[in-house]
């Protein structure tokens, strides 16, 4: 069992948004504003998509944007386009005993 | 242009041994931590293991158990991760990941290499 959650898949149509969640303790999404945003396509390395919590790097769409709540940090990708459709994982700082986890991913489906 | 290329996965029996590398190129290998991250079929990705800039701290995931040891050399830009111990579970892509400046995010990633522990 992944230590952060993330809804198994999310759906939606071209065009439309979309929040996954990733919702993990007071340890450490609700510690640190260390978390991170990957996007996987099939057989392919993870990409960066979104830095502590919400810093969108250089070449990174500004239809993807990151924020956090509490223990729950959320990736949101507005104007859906076909190539969106992938994996997706969150990642935290935990801290000086757990360090470093991920969650379990979400599969993005364009409709 | 940044580059991450990992090497030495393969093939290896229960109980058996391998060592990773990771060769670094287009950064200034020894301003920045350093991962291990797994992915095993058709499952999420896992943290494995970090290292600071010049070594002097090293991380792990705790259900290791002593088993991998992760290390750089700096003079060499390159990483390493020393299996020992290999069980089933360990069967996954490794990937080697670099930080972010002054934050923990990986920003750059290699290809991968497939480890496959089977008799």
């Amino acid at each position: 069992q992944s230590a952060l959650t993330q809804p198994r898949s999310v759906s939606g149509s071209p065009g439309q948004s979309v929040t996954i969640s990733c919702t993990g303790t007071n340890s450490d999404v609700g510690a640190y504003n260390y978390v991170s945003w990957y996007q996987q396509h099939p057989g392919k390395a993870p990409k960066l998509m979104i830095s502590d919590v919400s810093k969108r790097p250089s070449g990174v769409p500004d239809r993807f944007s990151g924020s956090k709540s509490g223990n729950t940090a959320s990736l949101t990708i507005s104007g859906l386009q076909a190539e969106d459709e992938a994996e997706y994982h969150c990642f935290s700082y935990a801290g000086r005993y757990t360090h470093w986890v991920f969650g379990g991913g979400t599969k993005l489906t364009v409709l | 242009e940044i580059q991450l290329v990992e090497s030495g996965g393969g093939l290896v029996q229960p109980g058996g041994s391998l060592r990773l590398s990771c060769a670094a190129s287009g950064f200034t290998f020894s301003d920045y931590w350093m991962y291990w991250v797994r992915q095993a079929p058709g499952k999420g990705l896992e943290w494995v293991a970090s290292i600071k800039t010049d070594g002097s701290e090293k991380y792990y995931v705790g259900s290791l158990k002593g088993r991998f040891t992760i290390s750089r050399d700096n003079a060499e830009n390159s990483l390493h991760l020393q299996m020992n111990s290999l069980r089933a579970e360990d069967s996954a892509v490794y990937y080697c990941a670099r930080d972010t400046t002054g934050g923990w995010s990986l920003a750059y990633w290699g290809q991968g290499t497939l480890v496959t522990v089977s008799s």
